[in-house]
Parts: structure tokens; C-alpha cells; sequence
């Protein structure tokens, strides 16, 4: 399957302070990625769909000021966590579209603890 | 609103026996459908997809997809206890979804030795 890596694998900051997530496409092109929450024992939650070149698309109740996506190459998203409080903490998940069919791999993820 | 749903579990086997995952969907249209693993404390791994109906083999793993009765299975043969995990059901649905895929609550399979 393909690949898709995640940097960090793990962070911890004070309240107040911001952390960027790097979603990566190693071996494929992605022209979509999707970033996920997922709190302990819970399911997966879509935060929003990212897509080359243009504006994230946020599911409802998601903050974009304070959830910064940027997708700018078909390999790499960013996701920015502003400002985060100790109720952002979590796991956080990329996954990325191969453009050539509809399959979806998903990063290694990322766990976030906010102090 | 587009849903799918999965049984909880947990589902206890024995190894060597026969597991069977199931899923249903809200959305008819829907065309893609994606088993995923998931260990704990770690991401989905992508085990088989399926977007025709019918069976789809792939090792120990079989996908059988009904689209008429928006059913969708996967079963595992000679189970391990490394199989223990949480299966999620994914699911494309129809207009234009941007690909995003809705996710069951997953299903936690245990295999017992």
C-alpha cells in the first residue's frame, strides 16, 4: 500500500502556544487529504477535507480560524492547531486520496498534549 | 444524513475460527466501500475496499457487498489473536462527497488463543 507519514509522531505545548502537523505523500500524489480527530475510545472525526491549490473545507463546528490547513503540493498538508488548550488534546490523523482511484491510507498520526 | 453503521462488539472468536464484520449504509448511491484496522493507539490501515457487488478475496480476508440491501461485510478466515483490533467500516456516498469517507464506530474483534 502506499505510504503516508506524519511529523510529529508526537508534541507537547503549553496552553496558548500554536503546533504544525506535516501530512506527507511519500509515494503518491494526493490531490485530497483529510485530517482527523480521534479523542480515547472514540471514532475517528473528520475535521475538514483539503484539496491542492485551494481553500480546506471544514465540517461543522470545526473552527477553521483555529484549525490552519494548507495544502500547497500534491505531497504535503499542514495542519496548524492555534492557540491550543488542554481540550485540544489529542490524536490527530492525516490521510491522503491517491488521484488515481478512491483509496485513502492514513498517516501513522500525531498525539497532541496540550498543557 | 448519511450514515453507517456497525455492530460494537466486542466480537470474541477462537483462533483458527471464522470472523465475520458487518456494516450497513443510509446512503443508496453510495460506490466505494473501505474496511479499515485499527490497533490500538495507532491509525486505520487500509485492509480491502470494494465497490462491486459481490465477494472480493484477498488472502484470509473476503469483502461481500450487497447493494441492494446497502450491506457490507468482511470476514476473516483462520483468525489470530493479531487480528484483535477495531474493524471500521468507510464509506463513499453519492453527490459529489469530495471522496470524504463516513465512518462506522467500528467493530472491536477479539480472538482468543
Amino acid at each position: 500500500g502506499a505510504v503516508v507519514s506524519q511529523h510529529p509522531s508526537w508534541v507537547i505545548c503549553k496552553s496558548g502556544t500554536s503546533v504544525k502537523i506535516e501530512c506527507r505523500s511519500l509515494d503518491f500524489q494526493a490531490t485530497t487529504m483529510f485530517w482527523y480527530r480521534q479523542f480515547p475510545k472514540q471514532s475517528l472525526m473528520l475535521m475538514a477535507t483539503s484539496n491542492e491549490g485551494s481553500k480546506a473545507t471544514y465540517e461543522q463546528g470545526v473552527e477553521k480560524d483555529k484549525f490552519l490547513i494548507n495544502h500547497a503540493s500534491l505531497t504535503l498538508s499542514t495542519l496548524t492547531v492555534t492557540s491550543a488548550h488542554p481540550e485540544d488534546s489529542s490524536f490527530y490523523i492525516c490521510s491522503a486520496r491517491d488521484y488515481r482511484n478512491n483509496e485513502q491510507f492514513f498517516g501513522p498520526g500525531t498525539r497532541l498534549t496540550v498543557l | 444524513q448519511k450514515e453507517v453503521e456497525q455492530n460494537s462488539g466486542p466480537l470474541s472468536v477462537p483462533e483458527g475460527a471464522i470472523a465475520s464484520l458487518n456494516c450497513t449504509y443510509s446512503d443508496r448511491g453510495s460506490q466505494s466501500f473501505f474496511w479499515y484496522r485499527q490497533y490500538s493507539g495507532k491509525s486505520p490501515e487500509l485492509i480491502m475496499f470494494i465497490y462491486s457487488n459481490g465477494d472480493k478475496e484477498d488472502g484470509r480476508f473476503t469483502a461481500q457487498l450487497n447493494k441492494a440491501s446497502q450491506y457490507v461485510s468482511l470476514l476473516i478466515r483462520d483468525s489470530q489473536p493479531s487480528d484483535s483490533a477495531t474493524y471500521l467500516c468507510a464509506v463513499i456516498g453519492s453527490g459529489g462527497s469530495n471522496y470524504k469517507l463516513t465512518f462506522g464506530k467500528g467493530t472491536l474483534l477479539t480472538v482468543n488463543p
